[in-house]
């Protein structure tokens, strides 16, 4: 059974400063996704990474796949205040089912 | 588009009632998924349609849960009777599989609470 891990669960950072997320999966997998929620909304999707050695970037986010160590990160560069959310990362186990990780919360510090 | 609608986006209700939570996909995706959110338990699959038919359900937690799709424009979850510890967030989503970039979109949840 595929199982997601991401770390860490808790974040507080200062503005300006960089941090990155991790993501590791068990098993094999053909896509992963990041996701960013604010308190009591929705998912929002920010990036679908396809093979080994992916990386796309989005602003201050940027996200790559290392699909043979089954593992992903979630950098942040130069974070600010707005960046304040949950960050999910979910791995598709086949079929586009999709196991989520427990997700990280990210509070950035004026 | 209007993107993923659902309703309720509030239902509370006593337990031993029935809950019906209401999803309309976005136009043109063949794929829907259904998730509950808890602090607990974090973000769940529990069923997903692809063209209308239920292809893993194996995340639905009990007998008490049912999810149908009777055409490609809406799904339903019920769940009956409700119990407390039902209480949670529940997100439909769906996807227009088949492209490299495919992505799931979230409907904004609707938030139930058993009493």
């Amino acid at each position: 059974e595929l199982k997601v891990e991401q770390n860490p669960l808790f974040l507080s950072m200062q503005e300006g400063k960089n941090y990155t997320i991790y993501c590791n999966y068990s098993t094999t997998s053909d896509r992963l996704y990041w996701y960013r929620q604010d308190p009591g909304k929705s998912l929002e999707s920010l990036f679908v990474l396809l093979s080994n050695g992916a990386v796309k970037q989005e602003g201050r986010l940027m996200a790559s796949l290392d699909t043979k160590a089954r593992l992903s990160t979630l950098h942040i560069t130069a974070a600010v205040h707005d960046l304040s959310a949950t960050y999910f990362c979910a791995v598709e186990a086949g079929g586009f089912k999709t196991i989520f990780g427990a997700g990280t919360r990210l509070f950035v510090k004026a | 588009d209007a993107g993923v609608i659902q309703s309720p986006r509030h239902e509370v209700t006593e337990m031993g009632q029935e809950v019906t939570l209401r999803c309309k996909p976005i136009s043109g995706h063949n794929s829907l998924f259904w998730y509950r959110q808890t602090m607990m338990r974090g973000l769940e699959l529990l069923i997903y349609f692809n063209n209308n038919v239920p292809i893993d359900d194996s995340g639905m937690p009990e007998d008490r849960f049912s999810a149908k799709m009777p055409n490609a424009s809406f799904s339903t979850l019920k769940i009956q009777p409700s119990e407390p510890r039902d209480s949670a967030v529940y997100f439909c989503a769906s996807i227009k599989a088949g492209g490299s970039t495919d992505t799931q979109y979230f409907g904004p949840g609707t938030r139930l609470t058993v009493l």
